[in-house]
């Protein structure tokens, strides 16, 4: 069974900074792109931030892009999501989700998501 | 970027009737080599992940019932729920996957009349 696992999240200052992890089981994590996206309260789906297998591709969304960094451990089979420089717009529930098929490609669905982990941009 | 809209923001159906929701891309996401559209339906309910509903505009998911189909091409795309369930109710979202941003639709809420 296809498992994602989010934690890390939390309150924190404006400018400050925190990092999630995602911890994936039960599926081959070093053959997936995997991808984070958010909720805002309130709010839509956002797309955050997308990776390549082997960390040598990624996409960012422009509003975070020089603040956040996405990165993974296939090792470990884990997913990252560096995010400094934080605001309060950062706020957000953030889902780590795993591009649908293995392969070259990141321009698929997402066929698997984590329950979610609350990040908190507040003073 | 590719801009996503979705019509209407809410609407409410009787059980066991017909729910359908608009989709509209500001560019075509139909991939002229493959004949593709990268196009796919999420069902969010509060308190869940996101789940994958349909994909390639019109194929669905492994264990979605077949009362959800997706339909379109190009710009213009359509979800559509056959019968309407209580386990149905939820704000489902459009997103495109031809660019790397891969943005999502603002979202419909659907309700039980």
């Amino acid at each position: 069974e296809v498992q994602l696992v989010e934690s890390g999240g939390g309150l924190v200052q404006p400018g400050g900074s925190l990092r999630l992890s995602c911890a994936a089981s039960g599926f081959r994590f070093s053959d997936f792109w995997m991808t984070w996206v958010r909720q805002a309260p309130g709010k839509g789906l956002e797309w955050v931030a997308t990776l390549k297998q082997d960390g040598s591709e990624n996409f960012h969304l422009d509003s975070v892009k020089g603040r956040f960094t996405i990165s993974r451990d296939n090792a470990k089979t884990s997913l990252a999501l560096q995010m400094n420089s934080l605001r309060v717009e950062d706020t957000a529930i953030y889902y780590c989700a795993r591009v649908r098929l293995r392969g070259s490609s990141p321009y698929e669905a997402f066929d698997f998501w984590g329950q979610g982990i609350l990040v908190t941009v507040s003073s | 970027d590719i801009v996503m809209t979705q019509s209407p923001d809410s609407l409410a159906v009787s059980l066991g009737e017909r729910a359908t929701i608009s989709c509209k891309s500001s560019q075509s996401v139909l991939y002229s080599s493959n004949e593709l559209n990268y196009l796919a339906w999420y069902q969010h309910k509060p308190g869940q992940p996101p789940r994958l509903l349909i994909y390639w505009a019109s194929t669905r998911e492994s264990g979605v019932p077949d009362r959800f189909s997706g339909s379109g091409s190009g710009t213009d795309f359509t979800l559509t729920i056959s019968g309407l369930q209580p386990e149905d109710v939820a704000v489902y979202y459009c997103q495109q996957y031809y660019s790397s941003t891969f943005t999502f639709g603002p979202g419909t809420k659907v309700d039980i009349k």
